[in-house]
């Protein structure tokens, strides 16, 4: 199965509204990483959050995680319809060639 | 400001086929990537390139190969295509800028290949 597991896998909310996404994982971790997904596009780095840490904010994204529990999560707030995509976490295990295992991931509507 | 580049963008190919395909990047990155991405599977790595001569297996290697050509580019084969390789192809890459990683990887917009 894969390293992160997300929850849900599927969220849809009115524009204006907060959206939170969470991911678990398995094994120790160098970092993690949440991607975005537009349909028929690829992967866009959203935000890295290193082991040490324990929460970051870029824009109107707020990652938090916990590595005793092995869990992380993406908030956005004050949601667009422009965020609806496909979001995923990738775990780092901080091997020299950057390996990232990632989750199913979790499709977000956000309603206009 | 390409970034990466993956040609082609759709293919469609009988059972038993062969086709390579190109991924190149302007990012001058040192590492490189290959997935394949099913629904509800999320991404799988096929193979990876840490730096321009080296190529290593991933996750799901089986029925594929692949070639650094030069530090730009990565190529992805399917020597004899079947049905169960019907998927959507992702490259990415990424800079090693320190040891131990915490790079984000770069990726083009994917490759939507059918197999009959």
């Amino acid at each position: 199965s894969q390293q992160g597991e997300e929850d849900p896998q599927a969220l849809s909310i009115q524009e204006g509204e907060n959206a939170t996404m969470n991911c678990s994982y398995k094994t120790s971790i160098n970092n993690l990483q949440w991607y975005r997904q537009n349909s028929g596009r690829g992967l866009v780095h959203l935000i890295l959050i290193r082991s040490n840490e324990r929460e970051k904010h870029s824009g109107r994204l707020r990652v938090t995680l916990d590595t005793s529990k092995k869990s992380s999560s993406l908030l956005i707030t004050a949601s667009r319809a422009a965020d609806t995509a496909s979001y995923f976490c990738a775990t780092d295990a901080g091997t020299s060639y950057g390996k990232l295992t990632f989750g199913q991931g979790t499709i977000l509507t956000v309603h206009p | 400001n390409a970034g990466v580049t993956q040609t082609p963008k759709f293919q469609v190919l009988k059972t038993g086929q062969s086709m390579t395909l190109q991924c190149a990047q302007d990012m001058n990155h040192n590492s490189m990537y290959w997935y394949r991405q099913d629904p509800g599977m999320g991404l799988r790595l096929i193979y990876y390139s840490a730096s321009e001569g080296t190529t290593d297996k991933g996750e799901v290697p089986n029925g594929y190969n692949v070639s650094r050509l030069n530090k730009r580019e990565f190529s992805l084969r399917l020597e004899s295509a079947a049905p169960s390789q019907t998927s959507v192809y992702f490259c990415a890459s990424r800079d090693k800028l320190f040891t131990g990683g915490n790079q984000p990887q770069h990726f083009g917009d994917g490759t939507r290949l059918s197999i009959l």
